[in-house]
């Protein structure tokens, strides 16, 4: 069965510097991998995704993921936070797209003034 | 388009009593998924059904879990002789078959459920 680690369960980190959330999966023929945020009181919502094509990948947000098959790890980056991210950070994966999410146990970003 | 909602958003109830809550998809969403989530652990799948089909329950908990979805709209999530280890958050997803939204899973905000 698949299954998502996800290496920190905190991070605190000063505001405008940089950030790496880590997740790893177990490794699996074909998988397509999430990051989900969840701001406090809000549902989880779609930060990006991976399916195919081009291993970096962008959200609207400034956020970037890489997916790399050979480290079976998708991590997540910013280059400068702000207070603003602050939130938890889910990882995700699938085996065939659209079936059941198996998420990691979820990073919480904490940004500092 | 409202997004995905569920009704109650919390419930309190004693241990024994049974409950159920209703998730409402995105309009013409066709799959339907529900998680839960406890503290300090991501969303944990449940079951999920494809229009009025359900697909899979093997993970649902136990025998006092059950979901419906009759009509392939609105879906209800039961529990029976609630037990204190119940208490979470009760998680409804949707998502559409086919085109450019294809394998993105939309979320409500959740139902917490308090075991007392």
């Amino acid at each position: 069965a698949q299954s998502v680690t996800q290496l920190d369960s905190q991070v605190p980190v000063f505001e405008e510097a940089p950030v790496e959330l880590r997740c790893n999966y177990s490794s699996s023929v074909s998988v397509y991998l999430f990051w989900y945020v969840q701001y406090p009181n809000q549902g989880l919502q779609l930060l990006l995704k991976y399916l195919s094509g081009s291993t970096l990948v962008e959200s609207i947000n400034g956020f970037e993921a890489e997916f790399n098959k050979s480290q079976t790890s998708f991590h997540l980056r910013k280059p400068s936070v702000h207070i603003s991210d602050t939130a938890e950070y889910f990882c995700a994966v699938s085996d065939q797209g659209n079936t059941p999410l198996v998420f990691g146990k979820g990073t919480r970003l904490s940004v500092i003034a | 388009d409202t997004g995905v909602s569920q009704d109650p958003r919390h419930k309190i109830t004693k241990r024994g009593q049974n409950v159920t809550f209703r998730c409402d998809p995105i309009s013409e969403h066709n799959r339907l998924y529900w998680y839960r989530q406890t503290l300090g652990q991501g969303p944990e799948f449940l079951t999920y059904f494809q229009n009025e089909a359900q697909l899979e329950k093997s993970r649902l908990l136990s025998d006092r879990f059950s979901a419906e979805r009759p009509k392939g709209s609105f879906s209800t999530l039961e529990i029976q002789r609630t037990e204190q280890g119940d208490s979470a958050m009760y998680l409804c997803a949707s998502s559409p078959v086919g085109g450019q939204q294809f394998y993105e899973q939309y979320f409500g905000p959740g139902t917490r459920l308090t075991v007392t």
